[in-house]
């Protein structure tokens, strides 16, 4: 079973900000938030990831809770074009295999005009 | 750089009949993994592989089988195909399993 819980669905207004929770209360230490999207009938798209500082890159920006056991993803001026499934994943990052990404629902994002 | 790429894109076949499905993962990935995506289940891993290995494994049945070439590219072959196996199949690559993930545009399999 995932190890996370997201709402089913969000709306957000175009060239607004999306903010997407997650919550994750039984992270371990070692375990990192991975956050991948998927547009309609395409592959998961790799958003973000982090272990326990707020990180930002050319997509999004994820803030992590101090206690580590929620996290939000921002897209900062959404566009249509975001319109997507979202998935929180959380997983350790070293020690052999990370192939087992387990996806829970996710938020269906739509963002409307 | 390219990406990981599936083949094919679209595929019919009839029950009972079996399929081939292709992977190239990203140049200097080693770690392929395999996931079945239906409206029903979600997203499910199949199977992972790493050097021509199978490291990991879903809970999938035994006509669900894959291999790694010696070039990382990988197979995933499905016998004696049923309506259930109608779905969306997605390849994905990392450099060695530590690491980000990344996925292709995947093979959609539809079983009649």
């Amino acid at each position: 079973d995932a190890k996370t819980t997201q709402p089913p669905s969000m709306d957000c207004a175009e060239g607004r900000a999306a903010n997407l929770p997650c919550n994750h209360s039984t992270i371990s230490g070692n375990e990192y938030v991975y956050w991948y999207r998927q547009i309609h009938s395409q592959g998961p798209q790799y958003i973000i990831h982090g272990l326990k500082n707020n990180e930002t890159n050319e997509m999004a920006s994820l803030i992590i809770t101090e206690d580590r056991k929620s996290s939000t993803l921002i897209l900062p001026h959404a566009t249509l074009r975001d319109t997507a499934v979202y998935y929180c994943i959380v997983l350790m990052n070293y020690g052999g295999s990370q192939g087992n990404l387990i996806f829970g629902k996710g938020t269906k994002l739509s963002v409307k005009p | 750089k390219a990406g990981v790429t599936q083949t094919p894109r679209y595929l019919i076949k009839t029950r009972g009949q079996q399929v081939t499905l292709s992977c190239s993962p990203i140049s200097g990935h080693r770690s392929v993994s395999w996931y079945q995506q239906t409206p029903g289940q979600g997203l499910q891993f199949l199977f992972e592989y790493f050097s021509e290995t199978q490291r990991n494994k879903g809970n999938f049945p035994g006509r669900f089988s894959g291999r790694q070439f010696s070039n990382s590219r990988s197979e995933m072959n499905v016998s004696t195909l049923e309506l259930g196996d109608s779905a969306l199949y997605l390849c994905a690559s990392s450099l060695d399993g530590q690491g980000t993930t990344f996925f292709g545009q995947g093979t959609r399999l539809t079983v009649v």
